[in-house]
């Protein structure tokens, strides 16, 4: 059974960087696609972005000019940084995994919640 | 860029039928998948490809989409079932959510 693991810091301060992994277990992280969702509080779902195992990667317009999303096959991790932080960016983030582009997410990690204050 | 929307909320007495409700541009044009999260969890996969269910998920979820408009159907409605139900569609190479509904069952 595929397991995903979020981690990192609770607490950003604004204009900083915010930098999540999210470790794969219980499966190769090859020949899938894995993403970054996040939501905020008493919000919606907001899809970041995504790697391919390959490394290519696509991101949402909206967080387009600020996020980095890498992997690590290795390690069988793949991490999100979002650049100049702010309080809008105060959310729930969770990884996500889906077999090709475009598919339906099958697997969720149970999310990492990520205050940016001061 | 896309849009999808839902309503708010619906209720439902345990044991009936709710209906929940997805519209988007063309959205029968796509596939539609439908997320189900209760408090404090991750969202689950309920519906995918319009219709599909995914291992585990019970009989009583179905979906359909056509037009403008993707529907998930709860039968037997359970009160395990309250939850948020988030509908999503791919577009343009960008995942898309609608604002979700939430599922209260009386």
């Amino acid at each position: 059974q595929v397991q995903l693991q979020e981690s990192g810091p609770g607490l950003v301060k604004p204009s900083e960087t915010l930098s999540l992994t999210c470790t794969v277990s219980g499966g190769s992280i090859s020949s899938y696609f894995w993403n970054w969702i996040r939501q905020s509080p008493g919000k919606g779902l907001e899809w970041i972005g995504y790697v391919y195992y390959s490394g290519s990667t696509n991101y949402n317009t909206s967080v387009k000019s600020r996020v980095t999303i890498s992997i690590d096959t290795s390690k069988n991790q793949f991490s999100l940084k979002l650049r100049s932080a702010t309080a809008a960016d105060t959310a729930m983030y969770y990884c996500a995994r889906v077999p090709a582009a475009g598919d339906p997410f099958d697997y969720w990690g149970q999310g990492t919640l990520v205050t940016v204050s001061s | 860029s896309y849009e999808l929307t839902q309503p708010p909320s619906v209720s439902v007495s345990p044991g009936q039928t709710a209906s929940l409700t997805c519209s988007g541009d063309k959205l029968g044009n796509k596939y539609a998948s439908w997320y189900q999260q209760k408090p404090g969890q991750s969202p689950v996969l309920v519906i995918y490809q319009d219709s599909k269910r995914p291992s585990g998920i019970p009989e009583r979820f179905s979906g359909s989409n056509s037009g403008n408009t993707a529907t998930l159907t709860i039968s037997g409605t359970q009160a395990m079932d309250e939850a948020d139900y988030y509908c999503q569609a791919w577009d343009s190479s960008t995942y898309v959510f609608g604002p979700g509904t939430k599922v209260t069952v009386l």
